[in-house]
């Protein structure tokens, strides 16, 4: 089945540590997506990637790290610079570059609590 | 001003009502517009896109545009229980990106 996988689904962080998150999608798609939500809140764009070995900043980067090696992978590291990191983060992508292909698919999110 | 604003709710309707949901955005430049589903806990999921201006149905689903009136909104017929959920706005600015807004929570009560 074509998707997009997010893993873990759970994550929990010890003070000072970095964290990294895994999002894979055999969906051939060439955009990528990391949001955090926290609760009660709408989606905040962290990183984006268009095109594999770029990437840009979204709006809250600071305190994250991304790369995107390989088309199909764009794992997010959560450092110990990020002072509240708790919340629930979704991996997406997109065909990109036609009107249509700016539809956005959702992994099915990792949680991230700070111990 | 915020990109995308939407009324955060909750807006509560009774079962089999008409549910209206409404969202404006600033960017002028935006091509697509695109409603998500949201339970509590999960991931958002796609409910509807619209690019033209004017309605477009799905089911019990329709979507409404007017890029002069940078307005969206998205009619739910016949409204379920499990209808309940948040529903998130997002137009696609210039660069492509998906801009969210918070989202309306609708409580549909039977």
């Amino acid at each position: 089945d074509g998707g997009i996988t997010q893993s873990p689904k759970y994550l929990f962080r010890k003070e000072g540590q970095n964290v990294t998150l895994s999002c894979e999608q055999n969906l051939n798609h060439d955009a990528m997506y990391w949001y955090r939500q926290d609760p009660g809140q709408g989606l905040r764009l962290i990183y984006y990637s268009q095109i594999v070995n770029d990437f840009q900043k979204g709006d809250i980067a600071e305190g994250y790290s991304v790369s995107r090696e390989k088309k199909e992978s764009f794992p997010l590291t959560v450092t110990s610079a990020q002072k509240n990191p708790t919340a629930f983060y979704l991996c997406a992508s997109s065909a990109y570059g036609t009107v249509s292909g700016n539809t956005i698919y959702f992994g099915e999110g990792s949680w991230l609590t700070v111990v | 001003q915020k990109e995308v604003e939407q009324n955060s709710g909750p807006l509560s309707v009774p079962e089999g009502a008409i549910a209206s949901l409404n969202c404006t955005y600033s960017d002028r430049g935006s091509q697509s517009f695109f409603w998500y589903r949201q339970y509590s806990g999960k991931s958002p999921e796609l409910i509807m896109s619209i690019y033209s201006n004017g309605d477009k149905e799905d089911g019990r689903f329709t979507a409404q545009l007017n890029k002069a009136s940078q307005y969206v909104s998205l009619l739910i017929r016949d409204s379920q229980p499990s209808d309940s959920a948040t529903y998130l706005c997002a137009p696609s600015g210039n660069t492509g990106k998906l801009i969210f807004g918070q989202g309306t929570t609708l409580q549909v009560k039977p």
